[in-house]
C-alpha cells in the first residue's frame, strides 16, 4: 500500500539552525509532493508543491524542498530557523486516483516542529 | 477570494448521541470536498471524499457518514459516537477538474471532537 514516512515525530533546534525534516514515500508512478504546515492554533496551510520541472522547490518563509526520485524522497529545509518557525509539518503525496476528478492525498504522519528562542 | 468554514470549532458529546459537523465553501463552484480525520501523531487520514452533489466516497469503514446536500456543503455525521470516535475533523476542499494529479487542498479550521 502507498504511504508516507516522516521519520521525525519531534524536532527541536535553537534559532538559526539548519532544518532538515525528512519525508519518504512508497510510489513507483508519478507523484506530486507537497509540505503542509500547521502553525499553533491555525489553519493546515501549503507550504509548497512539487509538479514537475526543477527537482527543488522553493517555498513560503524561506522553506525549500527537494524531490529526488531515486530515493522517493521529498525533505524539507530551511537554512536558519526562526521561533516563529514552530508548527507541525506535514509531507503528502498526491497520488492518480481511481475517480475522474478527484485524487487521493496520502499524508505523513507529521513532525511536530520546536524552536527554542 | 476561496474561504472554508467549518463548525462548530469544538464539541463534547457523550457516547451514543449524534454527530452533525458542517462544511461550507465559497468562492468557487463544483468544489471537490474532502473529510479527514487527524489523531494526535498519526497524521491526516481520509475518510470521504466527493466530487459532486449527492457522490460520496468512504475511504475507511467506520462509524461515521458524509453527505453532500448542496454544491459547497458537506456534512459529516454520526448517529451514535463512538469512544474512538475522538479526533480533530477537517474539511478541505481543491479545484474541480484539475487532473487527477494536481490537486491542492485547501484546510478549514478544523472541529475538535471528543466523544466522553
Amino acid at each position: 500500500a502507498q504511504s508516507v514516512s516522516q521519520h521525525n515525530h519531534h524536532v527541536i533546534l535553537s534559532e538559526a539552525a539548519s532544518l532538515e525534516l525528512g519525508c519518504n514515500y512508497s510510489y513507483g508512478g508519478t507523484v506530486n509532493l507537497f509540505w503542509y504546515v500547521q502553525y499553533p492554533g491555525q489553519h493546515l496551510q501549503l507550504l509548497l508543491k512539487y509538479f514537475s520541472g526543477d527537482p527543488l522547490v522553493k517555498g513560503i518563509k524561506g522553506f525549500e524542498a527537494e524531490f529526488i526520485k531515486s530515493k522517493f524522497s521529498f525533505n524539507l529545509r530551511k537554512p536558519s530557523v526562526q521561533w516563529s518557525d514552530t508548527a507541525e509539518y506535514f509531507c503528502a503525496v498526491n497520488l492518480p486516483y481511481r475517480s475522474s476528478s478527484a485524487s487521493k492525498i496520502i499524508f505523513g504522519s507529521g513532525t511536530r516542529l520546536s524552536i527554542r528562542p | 477570494s476561496q474561504t472554508i468554514h467549518q463548525w462548530p470549532a469544538t464539541l463534547v458529546q457523550p457516547v451514543g448521541s449524534p454527530l452533525s459537523l458542517e462544511c461550507t465553501v465559497e468562492g468557487t463552484s463544483n468544489p471537490n470536498l474532502y473529510w479527514y480525520r487527524q489523531a494526535a501523531g498519526r497524521g491526516l487520514q481520509l475518510l470521504f471524499y466527493s466530487v459532486g452533489i449527492g457522490q460520496i466516497s468512504s475511504e475507511v469503514p467506520q462509524n461515521l457518514s458524509a453527505s453532500r446536500p448542496q454544491d459547497r456543503q458537506f456534512i459529516l455525521s454520526s448517529k451514535k459516537l463512538l469512544l474512538s470516535d475522538s479526533g480533530f475533523y477537517l474539511c478541505a476542499w481543491s479545484e474541480p477538474y484539475q487532473g487527477a494529479s494536481k490537486n491542492i487542498q485547501y484546510f478549514g479550521a478544523g472541529t475538535r471532537l471528543s466523544v466522553l
